[in-house]
């Protein structure tokens, strides 16, 4: 089936501004991450959503980002009041998770969506 | 998680095989060690996953030292598309994150 998908694919948005990233997981993943990646840097992980539940937010910046999910599918991260150095990749993964058959669960990552803060 | 050592760069002829390298001495039992790669410009791109035995899929080959404390990950024919950057990771097979490091930078020549 199709893959993870984000959008927008590119958002240029001025200091100041609040911006909704999206994510479509593959259908019928359970789990699903949002990780930041700034220029030249590796991954950071920002949040984790098993089903609608986000049980680790350790990773959020601060408290101008948020997420949510619904229906155990689409996610939204939502940064309010948008800085310079949000500018960054946002990348969505999900991940089929069965604690039960422990099922090991391989994270399959989308395009991205490149945030430019100006 | 345990954490890994990758060299920073690596090249390879094309039509070679490539053999990257990965040490994780801290491994725990129920780690696993996965592979991804990043393209430029694009989210990461699983390839390979083992928690012990030698494995393969059509993009690869994952071999695992029998003390598990090494990983190699094998690109057989690797093409000018594998040019990426490769991340060795080893992780509980549900923790929450993934602990990417610089990973290594694969550059396949002409």
């Amino acid at each position: 089936g199709a893959g993870v998908s984000q959008s927008p694919s590119n958002k240029v948005t001025e200091k100041g501004k609040d911006v909704e990233l999206r994510c479509d997981p593959i259908s019928g993943h359970t789990a699903l991450y949002w990780y930041r990646q700034r220029l030249g840097q590796g991954l950071e992980f920002l949040i984790y959503f098993q089903g609608n539940s986000a049980p680790d937010k350790s990773g959020l910046p601060s408290d101008r980002f948020s997420a949510e999910r619904t229906g155990e599918s689409v996610s939204t991260l939502t940064i309010q009041r948008t800085q310079q150095e949000d500018s960054a990749v946002y990348l969505c993964a999900s991940s089929l998770v069965s604690l039960r058959k422990r099922v090991t669960d391989t994270q399959y990552f989308g395009p991205g969506t490149r945030l430019t803060v100006l | 998680d345990a954490k890994t050592t990758q060299p920073t760069s690596m090249d390879c002829a094309e039509g070679r095989a490539a053999n990257l390298p990965c040490n994780h001495s801290t491994i725990s039992g129920n780690e696993y060690v996965y592979w991804y790669r990043q393209i430029h410009s694009q989210g990461p791109q699983y390839i390979i996953h083992g928690l012990k035995n030698n494995e393969t899929n059509e993009m690869a080959s994952l071999i695992i030292t029998e003390d598990r404390k090494s990983s190699t990950l094998i690109l057989p024919h690797a093409t000018l598309r594998d040019t990426a950057v490769y991340y060795c990771i080893v992780r509980v097979f549900y923790n929450n994150d993934m602990r990417f490091g610089a990973g290594t930078r694969l550059t396949v020549k002409p």
